[in-house]
């Protein structure tokens, strides 16, 4: 079957960084999307990596490692906005996205 | 440019009752997608047009659901005899290519 995997909380302290993982097992592989989702309202787009490396945009940046099925996303300078859920999600061979649980992401003063 | 619009943005239904759910994509989206998050979970696959045919309609729960979409462009979930379980936030997003971009979400109450 198919799989992604995130932790489902983390926390951390407000202007520090934080890394949250993705890994995943699909039927093949067209690209992974990042989403940020805060309570109450819908997912908004964050991030899409199809090629291995670091794609960075300001404080966040997401890095693909297609070899290992792993990514991950990093937020630097930590805002107490930011506190949300962050959702991985792969396009598989058919182009259909499969969606993570979600990692909800605390950030204490 | 507008984004991707749901009506009504609540709704609250007694048991056993009809309710229409309604998506307008981003203008020119040839794809649209229907999920549906309960309190808390991640996000549940319904269905997916494209254009308007509906190649994927495994995510379905039960054959109380269903979806059309019309023109290329609205889309209306309809979910009959409505129950308990179907209380949840109904999703809907639209692509050109791979991004999907979501709308606001009805949240949906079945008394």
């Amino acid at each position: 079957g198919q799989n992604i995997d995130q932790p489902t909380e983390m926390t951390a302290t407000e202007g520090a960084i934080v890394q949250i993982n993705c890994t995943y097992q699909t039927s093949g592989f067209n690209g992974l999307f990042w989403y940020q989702q805060h309570a109450g309202e819908a997912p908004t787009f964050l991030s899409y990596n199809v090629l291995d490396g670091l794609e960075e945009k300001g404080r966040f940046s997401s890095f693909l490692s297609r070899s290992k099925g792993y990514s991950y996303l990093l937020l630097k300078e930590l805002q107490m906005k930011d506190s949300a859920s962050y959702l991985c999600a792969v396009l598989d061979s058919n182009y259909q996205l499969i969606w993570g649980a979600g990692t909800k992401l605390i950030i204490k003063p | 440019g507008a984004g991707v619009s749901q009506s009504p943005s609540n709704k609250v239904t007694e048991k056993g009752k009809d309710v229409e759910l309604r998506c307008d994509p981003i203008s020119g989206h040839t794809a649209l997608y229907w999920y549906r998050q309960s309190l808390g979970q991640g996000l549940e696959f319904l269905i997916y047009f494209q254009g308007n045919s509906a190649p994927d309609k495994s995510g379905l729960p039960s054959d109380r659901f269903s979806a059309e979409r019309t023109g290329g462009s609205v889309s209306t979930l309809t979910i009959q005899r409505t129950q308990q379980e179907d209380s949840a936030v109904y999703l809907c997003a639209s692509s050109l290519r791979n991004t999907q971009y979501f709308g606001p979400g009805t949240r949906l109450t079945v008394l």
